[in-house]
């Protein structure tokens, strides 16, 4: 069975702090894809990354930054120079292989991030 | 591309009634989709994969009589919350992959279903 833990519940932190987000997973399958998402106060699921599981190189757009880490199982979330626009849950997610990705979530952690 | 539009947003709906939520992608051909619902400050949690022409396979625990899916194009799937009660409000989100293969990225704004 696959498992994402994101033991970070709630982090606040002020405006142009850098701030990282845990991601541990678990899963048997050699080949699965791991995935963030930005959700805002209106719901929406906002796209952040995916990762597969053979592409081990850390990975930077803009103000974001991901480190993946096989050997801990650990795919990390990096969020340098936060801006209140940053505010928001995240959630870390692993899926199975295949076309079909059912993914499964971690509880997400909600980042607050104030003047 | 790759967009998911779910129509309502929000509903509100008196207990016993049944209330429909549609998934469509708009400018790609779904094979599948997949039903999410969110308590408040939880986590999503899968409900059912939609197969279009088929039958939708539910998650361990959720009642499929309850909630009716229904693929019946490659741009639309449909849920439907039957005989609606309180503990039936949440936030239902569907995610659609593309036929070609994808991985499933895509979601829906959601909707917010509150039952009185």
């Amino acid at each position: 069975a696959q498992k994402v833990t994101q033991a970070q519940t709630e982090i606040s932190v002020v405006e142009k702090e850098d701030v990282t987000l845990d991601c541990v997973y678990e899963t048997r399958d050699t080949t699965y894809y791991l995935f963030w998402y930005k959700q805002p106060p209106s719901g929406e699921l906002v796209f952040l990354i995916r990762r597969n599981s053979f592409d081990e190189q850390n990975e930077i757009s803009g103000r974001y930054s991901w480190n993946f880490q096989k050997s801990t199982s650990s795919f990390n979330f990096t969020i340098t120079a936060s801006q209140v626009v940053d505010s928001a849950v995240y959630f870390c997610a692993l899926s199975e292989p295949g076309t079909a990705s059912k993914l499964t979530f971690g509880t997400g952690t909600r980042l607050q991030v104030t003047l | 591309g790759a967009v998911v539009s779910q129509h309502p947003s929000r509903v509100i709906c008196k207990s016993g009634t049944s209330v429909k939520i549609e998934c469509r992608s708009l400018d790609f051909q779904a094979t599948t989709m997949f039903w999410y619902r969110q308590f408040p400050k939880q986590s999503l949690m899968l409900m059912a994969t939609s197969n279009e022409g088929s039958k939708a396979t539910y998650e361990q625990g959720v009642e499929k009589d309850k909630f009716l899916i229904n693929h019946a194009s490659l741009t639309l799937s449909t849920l439907t919350v039957t005989s609606a009660h309180p503990e039936d409000s949440s936030f239902y989100i569907c995610s659609a992959s593309p036929r070609t293969g994808g991985y499933g990225y895509t979601f829906g704004s959601g909707t917010r279903l509150t039952v009185v």
